[in-house]
C-alpha cells in the first residue's frame, strides 16, 4: 500500500528565518508529486507540482521553491519567511494528470 | 484566468433532506471535474469525480451533474446524514497538466 509522509507536523518559526518542508511517498513508483497550501478556512491553492526527479513546475510565485532529489521525496522551501506564508502545507501524490490525488496529513506552519 | 467559483458558501440543511452544492468555471479547456472533502482537522480526500464526456455521475447518495454548456456543475448529496457535515470542494484541471485548480469551498452543516 502507499505512504504519503509529511514533516514536520507543525513549525512555529520567525519572520525572516528559512524554511524546509518534506515529504516522502512509500510504495508508489514515479508518482506526480504535489505541494498546496491552505490558509486557515480557506481554498487550496497549488504552489508545485513535480512529474520526475530533478523536475518542478511552479504554479505560483509565493516567494517558496521547491525541489525533488529522489523519486520519493518532494522538499519545499524558503531562504526567508514572511508572515503571509502560515497556514497548512499539503503535499499530495497522483498518478497521471488529471487523476485521483492523495494528500499527506500536511505540516501547520506559524510565522509570528 | 482560470478559476473555479462554488456557491454557496456556507450550506445547513436538516438530516434527510437533499443538500445541493454548486460550481462553476471557466476555462473550457477544463476536462476533468473532482470533488474533494474536508472534514475538520483532516486533508482532503477525494469524494466522487466527472470528465465532460458525461453529464451525471453517481456514487451512492452523491451525484454531480454537469451542464458542459452553461460551464456549471453541482453536486446533490441526498438523504443528508451528520457525517457529511464537511468542507466540499470543486476542482478542475485542463487536459494532461499538472494543475488541479480548487474553489473556495462550500461548508455544509447537516442537522440532526
Amino acid at each position: 500500500a502507499q505512504t504519503i509522509h509529511q514533516w514536520p507536523v507543525a513549525e512555529i518559526k520567525a519572520v525572516g528565518s528559512p524554511l524546509s518542508l518534506g515529504c516522502t511517498i512509500k510504495g508508489k513508483s514515479s508518482p506526480n508529486l504535489y505541494w498546496y497550501w491552505q490558509a486557515t478556512g480557506g481554498t487550496l491553492q497549488q504552489l508545485f507540482y513535480s512529474i520526475t526527479v530533478g523536475q518542478v513546475e511552479s504554479v505560483v510565485q509565493l516567494n517558496l521553491s521547491a525541489s525533488r532529489p529522489k523519486d520519493d521525496q518532494f522538499i519545499l522551501s524558503t531562504e526567508k519567511l514572511l508572515l503571509s506564508h502560515s497556514g497548512f502545507y499539503l503535499c499530495a501524490w497522483g498518478q497521471g494528470a488529471n487523476e485521483r490525488l492523495f494528500f499527506g496529513h500536511g505540516t501547520k506552519l506559524s510565522v509570528l | 484566468q482560470q478559476q473555479v467559483r462554488q456557491s454557496p458558501q456556507s450550506l445547513t440543511v436538516w438530516e434527510g433532506e437533499t443538500a445541493i452544492l454548486n460550481c462553476s468555471y471557466e476555462d473550457s479547456t477544463f476536462d476533468y471535474f473532482p470533488w474533494y472533502w474536508q472534514f475538520p482537522r483532516e486533508s482532503p480526500a477525494l469524494l466522487i469525480a466527472i470528465r465532460p464526456v458525461s453529464n451525471k455521475k453517481e456514487d451512492g447518495r452523491f451525484t454531480i451533474f454537469f451542464n458542459k454548456r452553461e460551464k456549471k456543475l453541482s453536486l446533490h448529496i441526498t438523504d443528508s446524514q451528520p457525517g457529511d457535515s464537511a468542507t466540499y470542494f470543486c476542482a478542475a484541471s485542463p487536459y494532461n497538466q499538472g494543475k488541479l485548480i480548487f474553489g473556495q469551498g462550500t461548508k455544509l452543516s447537516i442537522k440532526p
